[in-house]
């Protein structure tokens, strides 16, 4: 298995509060990715990193931030969590080949 | 931009049985394919990929997967499935022509197989 943890593993938060997902990797792999997870939608991409410092937006990137100060730390920030962003959260890494490899995923839960 | 869509969003076969799972894709440019498979509160895990060559592509845990690009499918088969087989399928497609490791997934919205005694 690709070397991914991320943190914390589940997470329940009230509306209106900061929120960071933290994603580690051991693999020194140049791109990662955060996606979310939804009933009859399947994964949808936040951002993604190509580099350190180098992001860029996914598909549904409102209401996210992302940083990456580390090559093996990529963090997504929720500013002000709403309802809406309850979800499960993915993050992936990619190195020599194209496809992703995925971690273990964060179970939030916003109140 | 690309579009993944799977045609089943459950399909339930018996222990032993052979299964399809279906996958069509649309994009404007030559494109790879993925199968992911989730299993119950778990992430995402590789079942195979097709990047050239070939049309029909082996994975793990005894599945297959053929490219039909005048079709543009990607049919997921397993010729005798297990209770273990259990889980969610996800077809993910990817444009080619771009830098090597980084890719843009798109992702189906996932087939549930349900494998019954």
């Amino acid at each position: 298995d690709a070397g991914i943890t991320q943190s914390p593993r589940h997470k329940v938060t009230e509306t209106g509060t900061p929120v960071t997902l933290r994603c580690h990797q051991t693999e020194n792999h140049r791109y990662m990715y955060w996606y979310r997870q939804d009933p009859g939608h399947g994964l949808r991409l936040i951002h993604y990193s190509y580099g350190v410092k180098d992001t860029d937006k996914g598909e549904v990137s409102d209401g996210y931030s992302v940083s990456r100060s580390k090559t093996e730390d990529f963090l997504l920030t929720l500013e002000s969590a709403t309802s809406s962003q309850t979800s499960v959260y993915f993050c992936a890494i990619s190195g020599r080949g194209i496809e992703q490899y995925f971690g273990p995923g964060t179970r939030l839960t916003v109140t | 931009a690309q579009s993944v869509t799977q045609l089943d969003s459950q399909v339930p076969v018996f222990e032993e049985a052979p299964v399809e799972l279906r996958c069509n894709y649309s994009s404007s440019v030559s494109v790879y394919l993925f199968w992911y498979v989730q299993y119950p509160n778990q992430g995402l895990q590789l079942l195979l990929k097709y990047l050239s060559g070939s049309t029909l592509v082996k994975g793990i845990n005894g599945f297959e997967a053929e490219f039909n690009k005048s079709q543009t499918s990607f049919h997921l088969r397993k010729p005798s499935v297990h209770i273990s087989d259990t889980a969610e399928y996800f077809c993910a497609v990817s444009p080619q022509g771009i830098n090597s490791g980084y890719s843009t997934l798109t992702f189906g919205k996932g087939t549930m197989l349900l494998v019954s005694p």
